[in-house]
């Protein structure tokens, strides 16, 4: 593993299912974000969690939940999907918060569609 | 409210110089980010400014006026892999990315 991946690269998913998007990083950043991105909309934060253990929400938390049980893991849950949840979800990780300049070094993306 | 006004699109020419303003209204600030995002592809660092002035790297150059609320990015020397998404992001008072739409920049032959 060289970075950040993710898991699946896509997929197609009925509403009302269950889903856990995969991140695994491997630069031992503290820091680890996961993001939603739209058509004509910015990127913007689901959850994050700052070091292993703990995790915060972001600006549009509702219907998602993360867990930091380890330092290279971050995955993203969906608990009953719906089809506003279609997007691209992007995981993302830092060395540090970025209020010090540190950058976020992102995952290729995964692609979901909900039906 | 936060927000984070980029133009949607824009054009240039291969050989050219193009710049894309930012200008941001947040609460607070802790840094400004510039990432680049090609069709397809996940966001990739450009630039960061904290300081008002500009830091350049390269091809690339980005400006920060605090007092303003404004930034932009500079590209010299267009070159066709530069066609892509520029993303404009803020660092909050809570230390987390507020991010405009985007820039997309189309470059002509």
């Amino acid at each position: 593993i060289a970075g950040i991946t993710q898991a699946p690269t896509s997929q197609i998913l009925a509403a009302g299912r269950r889903m856990t998007l995969r991140c695994t990083q491997d630069m031992r950043h503290n820091a680890m974000y996961w993001y939603r991105q739209d058509l004509g909309l910015g990127l913007r934060l689901i959850h994050y969690s700052n070091t292993a253990g703990t995790t915060g929400k972001g600006e549009v938390p509702d219907g998602y939940s993360v867990s930091r049980a380890n330092t290279d893991d971050f995955p993203l849950t969906l608990a009953s999907a719906v089809p506003s949840q279609t997007s691209v979800y992007f995981c993302a990780s830092s060395d540090g918060g970025t209020g010090n300049g540190n950058e976020q070094f992102f995952g290729p993306g995964t692609r979901l569609t909900v039906l | 409210g936060q927000n984070i006004d980029q133009p949607t699109e824009m054009t240039a020419t291969e050989g050219a110089i193009v710049q894309i303003n930012c200008t941001y209204q947040t609460s607070g600030f802790n840094g400004l980010f510039w990432y680049q995002q090609h069709a397809g592809e996940a966001p990739t660092f450009l630039s960061y400014n904290v300081l008002d002035g500009l830091e350049e790297k390269g091809r690339f150059s980005s400006f920060l006026s605090r007092s303003k609320g404004y930034s932009y990015l500079l590209l010299k020397e267009l070159q066709m892999k530069d066609s892509a998404s520029y993303l404009c992001a803020v660092t909050d008072s809570h230390y987390q990315l507020i991010w405009g739409a985007g820039t997309k920049l189309i470059i002509k032959p």
